[in-house]
């Protein structure tokens, strides 16, 4: 069974950027047709997709976070993907969710890591 | 842009529940889903492809819909129910979510 977690520091200083890591047990960021994704949700309110990731290297973002977002895959370690959110504002303080992404032929999000809430503060 | 209405509802367990979720442009039936999402816990999937029931989930959860308009019914609520449902779409490469419907004890 597929499971996913998050981790990072919980409060992240105005300016400064956002780092978590996403680890999976019982798969592989490898695993063919798959994509793994990050999700987030700021206090009580809606979802929004940040980006999505192949483990090739091929990434798409959300256009209003482009400027921003990194995510990248080290696939000598191909249990771990990570986000990177530079220039934080009170407004990126949110519930970070790491996903795993299947397109095509039904596009859904089937599995979900418990979620790790980010703190913009000084 | 996908609209959910209503924004909350207010139900009773037994209760038939029919959650709208509108798009601003046509979605491919294949390209829409519906998740749950209780408090302080991840979303769960519930239906893709529109009307497909995810892995392990009740049959009184079912979707339908086409083009522009789609639908989750709940035949009867249960008291485990009662949370935000969200709809999905994919416009690739990009991922939409609605705004979410909040079923509530009424």
């Amino acid at each position: 069974q597929l499971q996913l977690q998050e981790s990072g520091p919980g409060l992240v200083k105005p300016s400064e950027t956002l780092s978590l890591t996403c680890t999976l047990s019982g798969g592989s960021i490898t695993s063919s047709g798959y994509y793994w994704g990050w999700i987030r949700q700021p206090p009580g309110k809606g979802l929004e997709w940040i980006g999505t990731m192949y483990y090739t290297g091929t990434t798409y973002y959300n256009s209003s976070l482009k400027s921003r977002v990194t995510i990248s895959v080290d696939t000598s370690k191909d249990h771990f993907f990570s986000l990177k959110l530079t220039s934080v504002t009170a407004a990126d303080t949110a519930v970070y969710y790491c996903a795993r992404v299947v397109p095509e032929p039904a596009a859904l999000l089937d599995y979900w890591g418990q979620g790790t809430l980010v703190t913009v503060s000084s | 842009v996908l609209t959910q209405s209503p924004g909350t509802l207010s139900l009773s367990p037994g209760e038939r529940v029919i959650l709208s979720c509108r798009a601003s442009q046509s979605v491919s039936s294949n390209y829409l889903a519906w998740y749950q999402q209780k408090p302080g816990q991840a979303p769960r999937l519930l239906i893709y492809g529109a009307s497909s029931r995810a892995t392990g989930i009740p049959d009184r959860f079912s979707g339908s819909g086409s083009g522009t308009d789609f639908t989750l019914i709940i035949s009867r609520l249960e008291p485990e129910d009662f949370a935000v449902y969200y709809c999905q779409q994919y416009d690739p490469p990009a991922w939409t979510f609605g705004q979410g419907t909040k079923v509530e004890i009424k």
